[in-house]
């Protein structure tokens, strides 16, 4: 099963600053789901692109879609501290049935 | 009020014992999961449910047992417990994937450590 794999592992930047973070996924899919995990917590359901669409933006998240890279970016925008948390992007697998997440970006922004 | 809920939050238990991990959710999903993240964050799924029927199984050790009594419960049962299983345990519920995906509702986790 292909799973996500988010680039960079890690990246820090500070409060006001764009966070860009890249997913590449192998097997054609017809969507791909952001998810956001704050340390000690559950993940939390951000954003889901299709594959007809090629941009999506949901307040200060802006996800972009490639099939034909097989690639994916998620950007935030004028970053707050609040936004420090780990980023994994899902494609899905198995006809749909289930989701494999990868290690993430951890995003770190100081004040 | 709570979506995905699981208890305990924290679980310290000894190598060998048995030990069980509830979820609950009340969003009317039909699917629910279990996945088990390691030290390195590598969040990984181990079984899903939909309407109390096993749909996924990963390649988990057969100590571990999952028991669904009902659509909104799936309990995660593991026996003869090894060092390699602490982790965090997230249960998470969703609508049933057939025709398309669905965002996927997370509990808080469970923290087992294995001494």
């Amino acid at each position: 099963s292909q799973q996500g794999e988010e680039d960079p592992q890690a990246l820090s930047i500070q409060e006001g600053e764009n966070a860009t973070m890249n997913c590449s996924y192998k097997t054609s899919i017809n969507n791909l789901q952001w998810y956001r995990q704050n340390s000690g917590r559950g993940l939390v359901h951000l954003i889901l692109i299709r594959s007809n669409e090629r941009e999506k933006h949901s307040g200060r998240l802006r996800v972009t879609l490639d099939t034909s890279k097989k690639s994916s970016s998620l950007l935030i925008t004028a970053s707050r501290a609040a936004d420090t948390a780990s980023y994994f992007c899902a494609p899905p697998n198995t006809g749909f049935q289930k989701l494999v997440f990868g290690t993430g970006t951890r995003l770190l922004v100081s004040p | 009020d709570t979506a995905v809920s699981q208890t305990p939050k924290y679980l310290v238990t000894q190598m060998g014992n048995d030990k069980s991990i509830k979820c609950e959710q009340n969003l009317g999903h039909d699917t629910m999961y279990w996945y088990k993240q390691d030290s390195k964050k590598f969040l990984k799924i181990m079984f899903s449910y939909n309407n109390k029927e096993l749909i996924i199984n990963e390649t988990v050790p057969n100590r571990f047992s999952p028991k669904s009594p009902d659509k909104a419960h799936l309990n995660l049962h593991i026996n003869s417990l090894e060092l390699g299983d602490s982790a965090v345990y997230f249960c998470a519920s969703s609508l049933l994937p057939q025709s398309d995906t669905y965002e996927q509702y997370f509990g808080p986790g469970t923290r087992l450590t294995v001494t």
